[in-house]
């Protein structure tokens, strides 16, 4: 069966410093992966999606980055966080257009 | 522009209560409909979808919705809640027509509350 993996599942870290949030999917392959952010615990923006390794595609502008070094790793990056970056992140993966994404738990990052 | 409306932000009822929580959409040609529910501090977990074929879904833990084409809905139904089923419910829709990105659009989130 499938199953996706992120973590920390919690992070503070202070302004200026980088971020490096991984994500992995297992049992399915080829996936697409996408890094989702929620605000406030309400609506989810999504943030970046993958349709495979090394393409990344932005649908915001931000502070942050994404990368598929791999078919099932999806890394979302900062260099230098914001404190506008707090939130709760979440990665998802789905197979295609017709099918539900399913979630990882998220990681709460706050920034101080 | 693709967009997904929840026009409530939370949802009071009842324990055995029937509940409905609001959903309506607006994309070009068919869409694919989803409901995700969420627990505190948690991801998203997906209930049910809607693709095409009957337009009354059901899916997990009793809940079921009815895509209505003219008037742009997919309200989310259960006909008894439990205190067990407050949460967070999001509708998100999938516009066929962004090729193999499969990417979602959600709504705000409806809070739904069932008191004892």
């Amino acid at each position: 069966s499938q199953t996706i993996h992120q973590w920390p599942a919690t992070l503070v870290q202070p302004v200026g410093s980088p971020l490096s949030l991984e994500c992995t999917v297992e049992g399915t392959s080829n996936p697409n992966l996408y890094w989702y952010r929620q605000a406030a615990g309400r609506g989810l923006q999504l943030l970046f999606y993958s349709v495979g390794i090394g393409q990344i595609s932005s649908e915001v502008p931000q502070n942050l980055s994404a990368s598929r070094p791999q078919d099932r790793q999806f890394i979302l990056s900062s260099k230098k966080l914001l404190l506008s970056d707090s939130g709760f992140y979440l990665c998802a993966w789905s197979v295609t257009q017709n099918t539900e994404a399913f979630f990882g738990q998220g990681t709460r990052l706050t920034v101080v | 522009a693709q967009s997904v409306a929840q026009p409530e932000d939370q949802v009071n009822v009842a324990e055995g209560n029937p509940l409905t929580v609001k959903c309506t959409y607006s994309v070009s040609g068919n869409p694919y409909l989803f409901w995700y529910v969420q627990y505190p501090n948690r991801g998203l977990q997906f209930l049910l979808k809607y693709i095409t074929g009957d337009n009354l879904v059901k899916g997990s833990y009793g809940f079921e919705a009815e895509f209505n084409k003219s008037q742009t809905s997919f309200h989310l139904k259960k006909p008894s809640a439990l205190v067990s089923d407050s949460a967070l419910y999001f509708c998100a829709v999938r516009d066929p027509f962004t090729g193999n990105t499969g990417k979602l659009i959600f709504g705000q989130g409806t809070t739904l509350q069932v008191k004892p």
